[in-house]
């Protein structure tokens, strides 16, 4: 079982639609990192939470430590918001994990 | 101007060639890292280095070494390249090797061994 689950693995959405992509850990982390990675191959670090919650234009990234999740949410979905988004956490000794992506797909 | 910039993008070669990839990153950060993502797109690290030292090596064939001539340079160097090498290895650097510092990703380099 990977230390990083994500879920769903696949996501279609219409336009406009509220979305949300999970991540559980397993293991003890100094951070948990989004990334975007688009269908072209490039990665975009979208979040690095430690705590709470972060905020950035359309995307919101929460975190619960105690129960060891995270969300990522997108409002007003998009087209251009079609991409895998991958979750990533850090260990105590600065190595990283990685969840398998979500891909998103978003039909106008 | 590319943040963080890898050549080549694609790179063709012979199973048992020895390769570099080249990784730049002119924001001033002082830690860099080389990750492989495979076939199935699952991202794993290979390396960081911070301020020419070797923070994480997580278990990679030592094949693989990266060699940084300075803190904006942190290239991979592969010997004796194997089927199973063939993924998209991509460079990040990120201010310093703290968790709470986003990384800055290159495009990457897809490498295919034949």
């Amino acid at each position: 079982k990977n230390e990083v689950e994500q879920s769903p693995q696949n996501l279609t959405a219409q336009e406009g639609e509220f979305i949300t992509i999970n991540c559980s850990y397993s293991v003890g982390i100094s951070a948990l990192h989004w990334l975007q990675q688009h269908p072209g191959g490039g990665i975009v670090s979208l979040f690095m939470l430690s705590s709470g919650k972060k905020k950035h234009g359309r995307l919101i990234a929460t975190i619960n430590i105690q129960e060891k999740h995270s969300s990522l949410h997108i409002t007003a979905s998009h087209p251009r918001d079609s991409a895998v988004y991958i979750c990533a956490v850090r260990l105590g000794n600065n190595d990283m994990r990685f969840g398998a992506g979500t891909r998103l797909t978003v039909k106008p | 101007d590319t943040a963080v910039s890898q050549t080549p993008k694609y790179l063709v070669t012979q199973m048992g060639n020895d390769k570099s990839i080249k990784c730049e990153q002119n924001l001033g950060h002082d830690t860099m890292y080389w990750y492989k993502q495979d076939s199935k797109k699952f991202l794993k690290i290979m390396f960081s280095y911070n301020n020419k030292e070797l923070i994480i090596n997580e278990t990679v064939p030592n094949r693989f070494s990266p060699k940084s001539p300075d803190k904006a340079h942190l290239n991979l160097h592969i010997n004796s390249l194997e089927l199973g090498d063939s993924a998209v290895y991509f460079c990040a650097s990120s201010q310093d090797g703290q968790s709470y510092q986003p990384q800055h990703f290159g495009d990457g380099t897809r490498l295919s061994i034949l």
